[in-house]
């Protein structure tokens, strides 16, 4: 069975410019996560959606991140003028309910 | 806010040691403690979890939970090399299904 898959692997970004991050999570998961890993710590929940509504963004700078899942399978995750700030690894996850996550290998962004 | 809190940062052992990392956790609460390694470049994976007060043990993999004192442990027996990674500890609330992480333990394995 393939797991979560996620693209790209990288980017490299000048600041104010925006990128898209894409996530395909594992067959018939309902639950998808995204998670920002800066360098040294451990991740941090950025939103989840439980099918294709949003449980919990309280944590996503809204201001400048939005993430979508339209029909309840993959997302995207979207930074729309990005700080050097954002600079992490971007790590989606998937999981049946509540149970166990699985995670991506993750996109890593580097913001100059 | 919960945190999760580990120690020690980083952790050296001979290979065929005992691997021992801690964590403690701030909320009371929480409904299960999950323990996850993450090699560099990789995701994190689910490695053992817990509900209960007590311990678990799965293959080279025990883990205790104390709830009274908030504190989790992980003990890898005989450690090999290829264990060498990072370890996260994350805690899961009841009502929620967020993972609140720490910021790992960096294992090194000595041939």
């Amino acid at each position: 069975e393939a797991g979560v898959t996620q693209s790209p692997r990288y980017a490299v970004l000048q600041e104010g410019q925006a990128v898209s991050f894409w996530c395909d999570p594992i067959s018939g998961h309902d639950t998808l996560y995204w998670y920002q890993q800066p360098r040294d710590q451990g991740p941090q929940l950025l939103v989840y959606f439980r099918d294709e509504a949003v449980i919990d963004n309280s944590q996503l700078p809204s201001d400048r991140f939005s993430a979508v899942r339209p029909k309840g399978t993959n997302s995207t995750l979207k930074i729309q003028s990005a700080k050097q700030g954002d600079t992490a690894t971007y790590l989606c996850a998937s999981s049946l309910a509540g149970y166990e996550q699985y995670f991506g290998p993750g996109t890593r962004l580097t913001v100059l | 806010q919960e945190k999760v809190q580990q120690s020690p940062e980083s952790l050296i052992v001979p290979e065929g040691a005992m691997s021992s990392l801690n964590c403690t956790f701030s909320n009371s609460a929480s409904q299960s403690i999950w323990w996850y390694q993450q090699h560099p470049g990789k995701g994190p994976e689910a490695l053992i979890s817990i509900f209960s007060n007590g311990n678990k043990k799965e293959g080279r993999l025990t883990v205790y939970l104390n709830r009274a004192s908030l504190h989790v442990s992980l003990h890898i027996r005989d450690s090999q090399p290829s264990d060498s990674a990072v370890y996260l500890c994350a805690s899961r609330s009841s009502g929620s299904w967020q993972l609140i992480f720490g910021s790992g333990t960096q294992l090194t394995v000595m041939p």
